[in-house]
């Protein structure tokens, strides 16, 4: 099966940066995407990566590696409704979507 | 508003029940998703339909059973259903099932076997 790992908690204050780091294993690879959970509410798209380097858009930007199969989500200038669950999602050779279990990041004021 | 509905959005149901969860889009999309969600665990895919067309089981138990009548209706049928099916079951849509077009989910049935 494959294999997606990013931790489990991160926790930062307001106004800083955090970096969510996703590494994976997959049969192929066809595009990894991040999404953001709210609790209790549907996810929702963030980003979608499929070449090296890095794509942003405004306070989020993501990052990937293909070759170290790694990604990682970076949130810069946080804001207290960035608390959420960050789900990492990568796309294998069938085009079948597989996700981590998610990164809860808490933002303190 | 995401342009995915899921109704309903809780259920309690004993495990000789037989319940439908429902699921519609109004996107325009042609693929449509059958996710199971648990407790610390990462999103599970369930059922796969592109076009009407089932193009994915995985390997999910024959209590669950799918039903897509056209592109923007999916339904989940449930019956006998264990204590450990109770968890969050996520519908979503896409354009197609290839490309870089991202999911588009619903909000969630929040389901409790009893």
């Amino acid at each position: 099966g494959q294999n997606i790992d990013q931790p489990t908690e991160m926790t930062a204050t307001e106004g800083a940066i955090v970096q969510i780091n996703c590494t994976y294993q997959t049969s192929g690879f066809n595009g990894l995407f991040w999404y953001q959970q709210h609790a209790g509410e549907a996810p929702t798209f963030l980003s979608y990566n499929v070449l090296d380097g890095l794509e942003e858009k405004g306070r989020f930007s993501s990052f990937l590696s293909r070759s170290k199969g790694y990604s990682y989500l970076l949130l810069k200038e946080l804001q207290m409704k960035d608390s959420a669950s960050y789900l990492c999602a990568v796309r294998d050779r069938d085009y079948k979507l597989s996700f981590g279990a998610g990164t809860t990041v808490t933002v303190r004021a | 508003e995401t342009g995915v509905t899921q109704t309903p959005r809780h259920l309690v149901m004993g495990m000789t029940n037989k319940k439908s969860l429902k699921c519609e889009q109004h996107l325009g999309h042609n693929a449509m998703y059958w996710y199971k969600q648990s407790a610390k665990k990462p999103l599970e895919l369930m059922f796969v339909y592109n076009f009407k067309e089932q193009t994915e089981n995985n390997s999910v138990p024959s209590r669950f059973s799918p039903e897509c009548p056209n592109s923007s209706h999916l339904f989940l049928h449930l019956h006998t259903l264990q204590p450990e099916d109770s968890a969050l079951y996520l519908c979503a849509s896409s354009l197609e099932t290839s490309g870089s077009d991202e999911q588009y989910f619903g909000p969630g049935t929040r389901l409790t076997v009893t």
